[in-house]
């Protein structure tokens, strides 16, 4: 089974306005985090925000926010005041337990227009 | 964040040859380091573990004698293609994490083109 799901494989979103990408995860394990990497035509992947899952409130880093809803076991990231340099493959990714490997969803790319 | 380094970005080469990829950490050690493969528009597909000291742990369905890795010290990793094939074309990327860190820091990653 799927362990991160990302079901929206491309979105366009105004410059300046929000954009939600959903991602859902499977895991029986109580211990785990989820993480959200951005990957822009360059190939590099960048770190976004983290969320863990003993995590009592959503983690935020600048215009990025998790929503995290444990019981749905979504991780959606929102994406506030989009800009043209937002434009960029993303991706959700999960760490079970203690065990560093990280499993990605299939991604959402993301064009901001102007 | 903490900086990972990878080197070379691009490299082509001719059918048969191996080709190695280095996988540094700049600022920290990693006792623990992730190579990963990415062909176009897919997601990264985690080919190994490589572990600092010790043998590499590889996922299913990967050819260890294909992909060799050596994380010889603890700021360096190399996986090295041996015998490339033009199959063998793809984008590769390491990943490390500081002792006690969740996050994962990705290198550039390296372009392999095999002729």
């Amino acid at each position: 089974a799927q362990k991160i799901t990302q079901t929206q494989p491309g979105m366009f979103v105004q410059e300046k306005e929000a954009v939600t990408l959903d991602c859902t995860y499977d895991t029986s394990d109580p211990s785990y985090g989820l993480f959200w990497y951005k990957q822009p035509s360059s190939g590099e992947m960048i770190f976004l925000i983290y969320q863990g899952s003993y995590d009592q409130q959503n983690a935020t880093e600048g215009r990025y926010s998790l929503n995290f809803q444990k019981a749905r076991k979504s991780a959606n990231l929102v994406i506030s005041a989009s800009q043209l340099g937002d434009s960029a493959m993303y991706f959700c990714a999960m760490r079970e337990g203690f065990v560093y490997k990280l499993s990605f969803g299939a991604g959402t790319t993301v064009t901001v227009r102007a | 964040g903490a900086v990972v380094s990878q080197h070379p970005s691009r490299v082509i080469c001719k059918s048969g040859t191996s080709v190695k990829i280095e996988c540094r950490s700049l600022d920290f050690q990693a006792t623990t380091m992730f190579w990963y493969r990415q062909f176009p528009k897919q997601s990264l597909m985690l080919m190994a573990t490589s572990n600092e000291g010790s043998k590499a742990t590889y996922e299913q369905g990967v050819e260890k004698d294909k992909f060799l890795i050596n994380h010889a010290s603890l700021t360096l990793s190399t996986l090295t293609v041996t015998s490339a094939h033009p199959e063998d074309s793809s984008f590769y990327i390491c990943s490390a994490s500081q002792p006690g860190v969740n996050i994962q820091y990705f290198g550039a990653g390296t372009r392999l083109s095999v002729l």
